[in-house]
């Protein structure tokens, strides 16, 4: 059974750039959580998915950022127009559902935004 | 919201020596599970423990769910397990189900 992989795992982008990010949770885990961990803390959630459905986003999710799950599979976070603050990793996690339930977390993406 | 409080921050440790690390939390929770953040950025799961306890080798976690607490111990420490270990709970009736983490504490393990 593999684990949670997200693509690419460095990413250096000038500022004003687009960026995608890609997760590929765990098969048959129909939850997915985007998070953000920037240097000395922990990671701070972002968005989630239940199957296809964005269900939630946090105020830390701008207009800039954007995400999807088409099918209810791999999702994808956009960042459009990157700042220099958007440096930091960007991680994915997967599990079975709600709440009690143990999240998986993928490799992670770095982000530096130059 | 709920908080999560992690101590201590820094922990150097020389290699053979044991330790426990604590996480406190402000309300019930429904999800309690402990990560170590390899280097590389990686977090790999230590236990999903949000009551009870559980050992696994060296390492073994606690949770008080009435006092609100979790301890993990790791006995016998490698340079191996030097990183940042994360505490991550879910509150009680959280809707989005989304882990909220402490700031961690940052192991350092001397041979």
């Amino acid at each position: 059974d593999t684990g949670v992989s997200q693509d690419p795992r460095h990413k250096i982008t000038k500022r004003g750039q687009n960026v995608t990010f890609r997760c590929d949770p765990i098969s048959e885990h129909n939850r997915l959580y985007w998070y953000r961990q920037t240097l000395g803390q922990g990671p701070e959630f972002l968005t989630y998915f239940q199957n296809e459905a964005q269900l939630e986003k946090s105020r830390l999710l701008s207009d800039r950022f954007s995400a999807e799950r088409p099918k209810g599979s791999f999702s994808t976070l956009e960042i459009q127009r990157t700042e220099q603050g958007d440096s930091a990793m960007y991680l994915c996690a997967s599990s079975l559902g709600q709440g009690m339930y143990e999240q998986y977390f993928g490799p992670g993406t770095r982000l530096t935004v130059t | 919201g709920i908080q999560v409080e992690q101590s201590p921050p820094d922990l150097i440790l020389q290699e053979g020596a044991n330790s426990t690390l604590r996480c406190n939390f402000s309300d019930s929770v429904n999800n309690l599970q402990w990560f170590h953040q390899n280097p590389w950025g990686q977090l790999i799961n230590l236990f999903y423990i949000p009551s009870g306890t559980k050992q696994n080798g060296r390492l073994s976690a606690t949770t008080v769910a009435t006092e609100r607490y979790s301890l993990l111990y790791i006995s016998s420490s490698q340079t191996t397990d030097s990183g940042v270990y994360f505490c991550a709970v879910v509150g009680y009736g959280g809707s989005q189900g989304n882990l909220i983490f402490g700031k961690g504490t940052k192991l350092s393990v001397k041979p």
